[in-house]
Order: structure tokens, then sequence, then C-alpha cells
């Protein structure tokens, strides 16, 4: 399988834990994007990777949150002291240079209790 | 304001009829593109159709067509002969800026489809 792969698929952690996520993209794309999805609604992007480079962040995006592509192949997100709000699914999606469509990976369920 | 406004929460569709999902969109770029994507209850959003802001022709794809009217800032899913496979929920979603640029997908709320036997 070549698509876009994300781990873990499931993760349960207490309020006030740290909690990372990976996510391996396809090969050759450059372009690596994090969108959160909460329930109900649609996905929200969270950032942007061209190769190792962080080139945008939302204000979604507090400062408990970081990401990093440090070889611009694989990505972690990781967030810091979690709370119930951020219970939610976390996915991963990347893209080709020049490619107007983003491959999703099958996303982090996160339940922060 | 909302960028991407899908205003059907929940549809209904028979088997082997067509059904379509309406999405209507706010940007002042003149260029940008839009999305389809449909999320089983596993959760992977998969990709069904693509339009650009600047094509011609409305986009096709299999079952799936693109109603897109510029003027009126909709770009409509067309699901034609409905299979079981189809109920998920649907995505409208755009790109702002020109093909090739690096950019974040907006999103609507999306829309539950049911098929019916």
């Amino acid at each position: 399988d070549t698509g876009v792969s994300q781990d873990p698929r499931h993760k349960i952690t207490k309020r006030g834990q740290n909690v990372t996520f990976r996510c391996d993209p396809i090969s050759e794309h450059n372009r690596l994007y994090w969108y959160r999805q909460t329930l109900g609604q649609g996905p929200e992007f969270l950032t942007y990777f061209q190769n190792e480079a962080q080139l945008e962040k939302s204000r979604l995006l507090s400062d408990r949150f970081s990401a990093e592509r440090p070889k611009g192949s694989f990505s972690t997100l990781e967030i810091q002291r979690t709370e119930q709000g951020d219970s939610a699914m976390y996915l991963c999606a990347s893209s080709y240079p020049l490619s107007y469509e983003q491959y999703f990976g099958p996303g982090t369920r996160l339940t922060v209790t | 304001a909302q960028k991407i406004t899908q205003t059907q929460p929940g549809m209904f569709v028979q088997e082997k009829e067509a059904v379509t999902l309406d999405c209507t969109y706010d940007t002042s770029d003149p260029s940008y593109g839009l999305f389809w994507y449909k999320q089983p209850s596993s959760g992977e959003m998969i990709f069904l159709i693509y339009q650009g802001s600047y094509d011609q022709q409305n986009a096709t794809e299999g079952r799936y067509s693109l109603n897109f009217q510029k003027a009126r800032k909709s770009a409509n899913l067309v699901i034609s002969a409905s299979q079981l496979g189809d109920s998920a929920m649907y995505f409208c979603a755009m790109r702002e800026g020109r093909t090739g640029t690096a950019s974040k997908l907006t999103f609507g709320t999306g829309t539950r489809l049911q098929v019916t036997l």
C-alpha cells in the first residue's frame, strides 16, 4: 500500500498528557498538510509543509501544538497538555508539487478523558 | 463569513436514482478550485471530483458530475444511479489560488447521504 499512512489510528489519553501523532505521506509528495475534524464538522486546516519547511499555520494551532517534518518525509504533530477540546480526528494529507489533489490518510482519532 | 456552505445536513435517495448535493462558495480570488470528497464511516477522505475556476466544462468522473455555476457561486455534486455503497458523508471544499500553488482546503460542514432500497 503506497497511500498516506498515520499512526496511531486511535489514541486515548488523560487530560494534561502529551501526545504525538505520525504521518507518512506518499513518497514523491513534497507537500504535507494537517487538518483537524471534530464531530459533525468538516476538516479544518492546521498547518502545511513544503519539504521540511513549515510554511503556514492556522490560528487553531495554539502554542500547545507543534508540528515537524525534519527530513521532508514523515511528519509529527505533538499536542502538549491535552484538553478535552482537543478530542477530534487528526487528518494528514499530501500532494505532488503541481497537483491540485490532496491525498488523505485514514486519520488518528484522539479522545481526551 | 462561511467560505463553503452546504445547507443539506442529510439527504435520502433510493437506489438507482440520481441525487444532487448542494454547495455554495464565497471567494474574491479569481483562481480557485472546488472539490468533493466522500467520507465513509471508516473515516478516510476519498477524493471524488475537481473543478477549476477557469474550466469551461463541468467536471465528470464516472457517476459523479459537478454542476458548476460560476455566477451563482455554486458547485453542486450530482451522483447518478445511486448505490448502497454511496451512503456516506460528502464534503465540498475549496482551494484558493492557482493550481500548483500550495493551498489549504476549506471544507463545508458536509451532507450525510443515505441510499435506501
